[in-house]
């Protein structure tokens, strides 16, 4: 079945570093990538997301780029800031419908 | 627009007992879904319901049902609860496929099964 792999599980940075996270998906037909950032006790908000014709979509001190090819997408985060601390989802279309898989998450934490 | 809401916020519930997870939106979205979050597993899709009158199964739709009752509500039935079933459950609605898919997420009801 459809399969997404996030990496890495956790990730610490200095304020001011920048973060990267990796996802693989395995369905070559998923055509939409979102993320999402889910603070402490929180939902799920979506932050940024990209569509299979773009290569890579930037929002301020958010980007993510895309490879269809490799099956590979990643989120990055410059300048990041205590505030960006969080886990943070990717997720992949199952198909062309509007169901999604996600993947297991990163814990981003931002020291001061 | 309060978004999508969800009640209860929690719920604990001995083994057998059942009960039932409700959802509303108020975005005139027509796909809503049902997900589970347990630590280390992300978001699994329990349920969807493309629109009124229609649900699929998702990725672990055992010993679960739903009911997309009209355009705004879906709600989740655990018809006899297990210690497994013990999660953070989040419904969400989107505009439905096509042109835009972003979910939108209600605040989740935390459920313990003892």
């Amino acid at each position: 079945g459809e399969n997404v792999e996030q990496h890495p599980s956790t990730l610490s940075v200095q304020e001011g570093d920048s973060a990267v996270i990796k996802c693989t998906y395995s369905d070559s037909a998923s055509n939409y990538f979102p993320w999402y950032k889910q603070e402490l006790g929180k939902r799920p908000q979506l932050i940024i997301d990209i569509r299979s014709n773009v290569g890579e979509k930037k929002d301020q001190r958010i980007a993510v780029t895309l490879n269809k090819t490799a099956k590979h997408f990643s989120l990055h985060i410059t300048e990041t800031q205590p505030e960006d601390s969080a886990v943070y989802f990717c997720a992949a279309s199952i198909g062309n419908t509007d169901k999604l898989i996600f993947g297991t998450g990163t814990r981003l934490q931002v020291f001061p | 627009n309060a978004g999508v809401t969800q009640t209860p916020k929690f719920q604990v519930l001995k083994t057998g007992q059942s009960m039932t997870l409700q959802c509303a939106q108020d975005m005139n979205h027509n796909s809503m879904y049902w997900y589970r979050q347990d630590p280390g597993m992300g978001l699994r899709l329990i349920y969807y319901s493309a629109s009124e009158g229609t649900t699929d199964k998702g990725e672990v739709p055992n010993g679960y049902n739903v009911s997309r009752l009209n355009k705004r509500e879906f709600s989740l039935r655990l018809e006899s609860a297990a210690p497994s079933q013990t999660s953070v459950y989040f419904c969400a609605s989107s505009e439905g496929a096509g042109t835009y898919y972003e979910q939108y997420f209600g605040p989740g009801t935390r459920l313990t099964v003892t």
